[in-house]
C-alpha cells in the first residue's frame, strides 16, 4: 500500500500561535483526507483534498499531488485544537479501496 | 441528522465470548468499513462493504465476521474474543470510496 508519513509527531503550541503539519505519501493519489481526533477519541473529517487548496475558518490545507505532499495550516490556535491530526490516503484493497492512515501529529495547545 | 451511529460505546468481554458491534448510517452511503485503532499502529482496515450483499476483507480480518443485509447497517462480529482484539473500533461510511469519509464515535473494547 501507499506509505504515509506525517511530521512532526508531536507539537506543543501556545494559544494564538500558527502551525504547519506535513503529510508525505509514497505514490500518486486521488484521495487524500485530513482528520482531527479530539481528546474524546472522535474522528472528524477536516478536508477532502486530493489536490489544490481549501480553507475552513482558521484551518486550511494544500495538496501538491505531483510532489506527493500535503500541508495542514492551523492559524491562531485555540486549546480546542488539541488532539491528533491524521492524514489518510486511499489505496486499493482487494475489490475496493481503503484509507491508509499516517501515524498522526499529536498537538497540544496550552493557554 | 445522526450520521454514523455505533453501539455500544464501551464493552468488556471475557476471552472466548462472542459479540456484535453495531454500526448504522442514515446518509444512504453505499460504502462502509470497519477500522481498529491501536497505540503505535494507527488505524487499520478490518472489513469493508461496497453495497448491500457485498463485503470484502481488509488488512486485519482474522477473528472478525461481517455481513451487509441493508444499506444502513454493517455489524461487526467477534467470533471468539481474544485479548489481542482489545482495541478501539471505528465504523466509517462514504458516498463513494473516493470521497470524504464520516466516522462513528467508536467502540472501546477490552477483552480480559
Amino acid at each position: 500500500g501507499i506509505q504515509v508519513e506525517q511530521s512532526p509527531p508531536d507539537l506543543i503550541l501556545q494559544e494564538g500561535a500558527n502551525s504547519t503539519l506535513r503529510c508525505n505519501f509514497s505514490d500518486s493519489v486521488n484521495n487524500l483526507q485530513w482528520f482531527h481526533q479530539n481528546p474524546w477519541g472522535q474522528l472528524i473529517n477536516l478536508f477532502y483534498i486530493p489536490s489544490g487548496t481549501k480553507q475552513n475558518g482558521r484551518l486550511s490545507a494544500t495538496t501538491v499531488a505531483t510532489e506527493r505532499y500535503s500541508l495542514l495550516y492551523i492559524s491562531s490556535s485555540q486549546t480546542t485544537d488539541s488532539g491528533v491530526y491524521f492524514c489518510a490516503v486511499a489505496w486499493v484493497v482487494n475489490s475496493g479501496y481503503a484509507l491508509n492512515f499516517g501515524k498522526g501529529t499529536s498537538l497540544l495547545v496550552t493557554p | 441528522n445522526a450520521g454514523v451511529t455505533q453501539t455500544p460505546k464501551f464493552q468488556v468481554l471475557k476471552t472466548g465470548q462472542s459479540m456484535t458491534l453495531q454500526c448504522a448510517q442514515d446518509m444512504n452511503h453505499e460504502y462502509m468499513s470497519w477500522y481498529r485503532q491501536d497505540p503505535g499502529m494507527g488505524l487499520r482496515l478490518i472489513h469493508y462493504s461496497v453495497g448491500a450483499g457485498i463485503t470484502d476483507q481488509g488488512e486485519v480480518p482474522n477473528g472478525y465476521n461481517v455481513s451487509r443485509s441493508t444499506t444502513e447497517d454493517f455489524p461487526l462480529r467477534l467470533l471468539s474474543a481474544a485479548p489481542s482484539q482489545t482495541s478501539v473500533y471505528f465504523c466509517a461510511s462514504t458516498q463513494d470510496s473516493l470521497y470524504g469519509y464520516t466516522f462513528g464515535s467508536g467502540t472501546r473494547l477490552t477483552v480480559v
